[in-house]
């Protein structure tokens, strides 16, 4: 079983529509994140939460919410979707407690607005 | 503020050709530093990963990196690709002290049999 999980894989969505993606992992790491990949703009930090109570926003939050339910899950909600915000979406995770490690990334999301 | 630098976008071999793909940051104290690849409709995994010690990095499946604190630079070189090389390539940055990871633009690397 992948140790980052994101639901779902693949969604086509209309515009105006609100739609949630979801992130859970098992790695039981504290920190989480959200990117979305571009072609040619490489991945773009949408938010990141370092605890359950501690949400912060990245380089291009507009138009994106998070929730961080648990330690375990942190999901991504487009309040009224648009064109442009189609995109991979990718959520990882990373540990504070060793102050040297890598993120890992879940599957990723291709989400598709028309 | 942290940034990152591929300026390769677009990189054509053939098999058994040595690769080079460039990488550089600015930030102004102690980074981290890592190679992400990603293979066609997969996530990202590591590659390799730079913290502290020998600048000369060795990482899965014959690749290695090295850091030049000078140049602020960061190379992902491999001396023989191979045809399932074939992938997305990015680098990434994270200063100590930091929030978070900052992602390079990406090098498409095409490997003709």
């Amino acid at each position: 079983d992948a140790d980052v999980t994101q639901t779902p894989r693949n969604r086509i969505t209309k515009t105006g529509k609100r739609i949630m993606l979801e992130c859970s992992q098992t790695k039981g790491h504290d920190r989480m994140y959200w990117y979305r990949q571009d072609p040619g703009l490489g991945l773009r930090l949408i938010y990141y939460s370092f605890d359950v109570k501690d949400i912060n926003k990245g380089e291009i939050s507009d138009g994106y919410s998070v929730s961080r339910q648990a330690q375990a899950k942190f999901s991504l909600s487009l309040e009224s979707a648009i064109p442009n915000q189609t995109a991979l979406y990718f959520c990882a995770t990373s540990s504070s407690r060793d102050g040297n490690t890598e993120a890992f990334f879940g599957q990723g999301t291709r989400l598709t607005v028309v | 503020a942290q940034s990152v630098s591929q300026h390769n976008h677009h990189v054509i071999l053939s098999e058994a050709a040595s690769l080079e793909l460039g990488c550089n940051y600015s930030y102004g104290g102690t980074v981290n530093l890592f190679w992400y690849v990603q293979y066609p409709g997969q996530h990202l995994q590591l590659l390799l990963k730079y913290f502290s010690g020998d600048p000369l990095v060795k990482g899965i499946k014959g690749f290695e990196a090295e850091f030049i604190k000078s140049k602020f630079s960061f190379n992902l070189r491999k001396p023989s690709v191979q045809w399932s090389d074939t992938a997305e390539y990015f680098c990434a940055v994270m200063g100590t002290g930091a929030n978070n990871l900052f992602f390079g633009t990406g090098t498409r690397l095409t490997v003709i049999p």
